[in-house]
């Protein structure tokens, strides 16, 4: 079965704090695609990065970083110095061929950056 | 334009009322999503269309039937809606069997029901 977990229903941080949301993963595939998704309050949903079951290397993007750890089923997404325009929804999500291409999302994880 | 575009962005309808919600995306995409978000629930993916045919249907309740005249354009009618329906409904679009950058998304629309 396909699931994702992201246990930090919400987190609340101050502006220049670095915060971590956490995504693990379930799948029986060996051949899987990871995605992060941000959902500002305008709706929809905007893309941030996709990483594929072969490539383990971290990413860095900016003030973003992904740590995509196999062993660990987790695929987790770091903000350094965080900014009030961080605020948003993040979903992570799966993607499988066991699950005909299609994405399962997480529950998501509301962020709020306060200034 | 460009992306996925959803209209309406926001609908209150009463339980009697019959609507429909529309998606038009202009990305060269074969493939499009209606999805279902729920006040602290995961995405619900409802419909899947690729090449206009549906191929999954989650279980969705009959008061919700939806429709792909083409590759382009996707619509969800509704009629004789619950209270417990009012929810963000997401289109998204892909390119069947590419997954570069998962789903396109639109920005939802926002539907009431009283």
């Amino acid at each position: 079965a396909q699931k994702v977990t992201q246990a930090q229903t919400e987190i609340s941080v101050v502006e220049k704090e670095d915060v971590t949301l956490d995504c693990v993963y379930e799948t029986r595939d060996t051949t899987y695609y990871l995605f992060w998704y941000k959902q500002p309050p305008s709706g929809e949903l905007v893309f941030l990065i996709r990483r594929n079951s072969f490539d383990e290397q971290n990413e860095i993007s900016g003030r973003y970083s992904w740590n995509f750890q196999k062993s660990t089923s987790s695929f987790n997404f770091t903000i350094t110095a965080s900014q009030v325009v961080d605020s948003a929804v993040y979903f992570c999500a799966l993607r499988t061929y066991e699950y005909g291409n299609k994405l399962v999302f997480g529950a998501g994880t509301i962020l709020r950056v306060k200034s | 334009e460009t992306g996925v575009t959803q209209t309406p962005r926001h609908l209150v309808m009463g339980m009697t009322n019959k609507k429909s919600l529309k998606c038009e995306q202009h990305l060269g995409h074969n493939a499009m999503y209606w999805y279902k978000q729920s006040a602290k629930k995961p995405l619900e993916l409802m419909f899947v269309y690729n090449f206009k045919e549906q191929t999954e249907n989650n279980s969705v309740p009959s008061r919700f039937s939806p429709e792909c005249p083409n590759s382009s354009h996707l619509f969800l009618h509704l009629h004789t809606l619950q209270p417990e329906d009012s929810a963000l409904y997401l289109c998204a679009s892909s390119q069947w069997g590419m997954d570069l950058y998962g789903y396109t998304f639109g920005s939802g629309t926002r539907l009431t029901v009283v």
